[in-house]
């Protein structure tokens, strides 16, 4: 059974450029949510989505952007990259049923230079 | 703001229990306790959660005290695997939007 699955693992980008990160949950999970963990911090809530929406929003700016495809998966996406953007990237998932603990993937490696 | 206050960082010998507390005195009646753990470079990991009973799996028991405004996570037998920063987050139900404090660094010694 393959738990939460993120790709790339690490990327390097240019101040300015666009990111596009991705996110399998977990089998049998249908809601996806998105964290940002600085070095030395906790994860940071970016976005939850469900059923293809975004259902909830931490206080990230419009430049992260996300969406959830039928099968689940999803995508976030951040533009006009910051060098502050440099952190690991969590994609999280859990079922849409009642107290459903969240399972994190690894995280993809972002580093803005 | 993080809803729970745990210590920096913790010590414990291998193959001894692991007690790491937690403080989460301003905790709604609809909130739960979860531990969550985060081993250098991976994700964080879910251990175990509870509303107001105890609660025990593989992993650990969880301890909350009656008046739910602190909790205990114990470790039985704790192995040098077991060095991670373990995190007490309090959670609304039916919400992934877990509010992350910057946890407790246990380090297993041999």
């Amino acid at each position: 059974d393959a738990g939460v699955t993120q790709s790339p693992t690490h990327l390097i980008k240019t101040r300015g450029q666009q990111v596009t990160l991705r996110c399998s949950p977990k089998s049998g999970h249908d809601t996806v949510s998105w964290y940002q963990q600085a070095l030395g911090q906790g994860p940071q809530f970016i976005f939850q989505y469900y059923e293809e929406e975004e259902r909830q929003r931490g206080n990230f700016p419009d430049r992260f952007s996300g969406h959830q495809f039928p099968n689940y998966s999803s995508e976030l996406n951040v533009n006009a990259l910051l060098l502050g953007d440099s952190a690991l990237y969590l994609c999280a998932s859990s079922s849409d049923r009642g107290n459903s603990p969240l399972h994190f993937g690894n995280g993809t490696r972002l580093t803005v230079t | 703001d993080a809803k729970t206050t745990q210590p920096p960082s913790m010590d414990c010998a291998e193959g001894r229990a692991a007690n790491l507390p937690c403080n989460h005195s301003t905790i709604s009646g609809n909130e739960y306790v979860y531990w969550y753990r985060q081993i250098h470079s991976q994700g964080p990991q879910y251990i175990i959660h509870g509303l107001k009973n105890n609660e025990t799996n593989e992993m650990a028991s969880l301890i909350i005290t009656e008046d739910r405004k602190s909790s205990t996570l114990i470790l039985p037998h704790a192995t040098l695997r077991d060095t991670a920063v373990y995190y007490c987050i309090v959670r609304v139900e039916i919400t992934d939007k877990l509010i992350f404090g910057t946890g407790t660094r246990l380090q297993v010694f041999p």
